[in-house]
């Protein structure tokens, strides 16, 4: 059973450019978590999506970024018009459910997002 | 609002000892509490889940304490060895949602 795949794991951007980040969750996850880490500071909370719902967008800048979790496919994680304060390491998460004795939550490698 | 301290940011001991790491948090009653260990370029990993009605978890050389009352988490690595050197994170659930709350961090290193 594969773990969480995130790509890329590198992208580099200009300012102004759009960051597109993927997020693929284990086999049978149906849970998604979206968390950045900036340098030298702790994994802060982004976005929480179950397939085709946002549950949770309370961590997210309410501008320029969006996320979604289709029917089919990735969770992509998209970040518009992109400043030097979004270089960061981007985490994707999933869990099976959200029920007692489930809440352990499963990480992908990370995206580290540099803009130039 | 919610606050969770880790008591340092770094901790360095020699191979063989145990490393202890603290985790204090504030206004907050979690049901839970996580620690995940995380390596430089790499996304944190599960170590141990303790509740709030476990006094205490073990799993090999890790060893994990919750008291509710002091708000506060022991993590204990026995006989630790250099591959344990990483960055130690204790997570708390959000009140109310299902995301997780982290600590910063504390930065262990195992001298041989």
């Amino acid at each position: 059973n594969a773990g969480v795949m995130q790509n890329p794991r590198h992208l580099v951007r200009r300012r102004g450019q759009e960051a597109r980040l993927r997020c693929s969750p284990m086999k049978g996850h149906s849970h998604v978590y979206w968390y950045r880490q900036l340098p030298e500071e702790g994994l802060k909370f982004m976005v929480y999506l179950q397939k085709e719902n946002i549950i949770d967008e309370s961590g997210m800048p309410k501008e320029r970024f969006s996320a979604e979790f289709p029917k089919e496919g990735p969770s992509i994680l998209r970040i518009q018009q992109v400043v030097r304060g979004d270089s960061a390491a981007y985490f994707c998460a999933s869990s099976p459910r959200i029920s007692k004795g489930e809440e352990t939550q499963y990480f992908g490698p990370g995206t580290r997002l540099l803009v130039l | 609002s919610q606050k969770i301290e880790q008591n340092s940011e770094a901790l360095n001991i020699q191979e063989g000892k145990t490393a202890t790491l603290t985790c204090n948090y504030t206004n907050y009653s979690p049901a839970y509490l996580q620690w995940y260990r995380q390596d430089p370029g790499r996304g944190p990993v599960f170590l141990l889940l303790i509740r709030e009605n476990e006094k205490e978890k073990r799993k090999e050389r890790l060893k994990v304490t919750f008291d509710t009352t002091l708000k506060q988490s022991l993590f204990h690595i026995t006989a630790s060895q250099p591959a344990d050197s990483a960055t130690y994170l204790c997570a708390l659930p959000q009140t109310g949602a299902n995301n997780l709350f982290f600590g910063t961090g504390t930065r262990l290193t195992v001298i041989p």
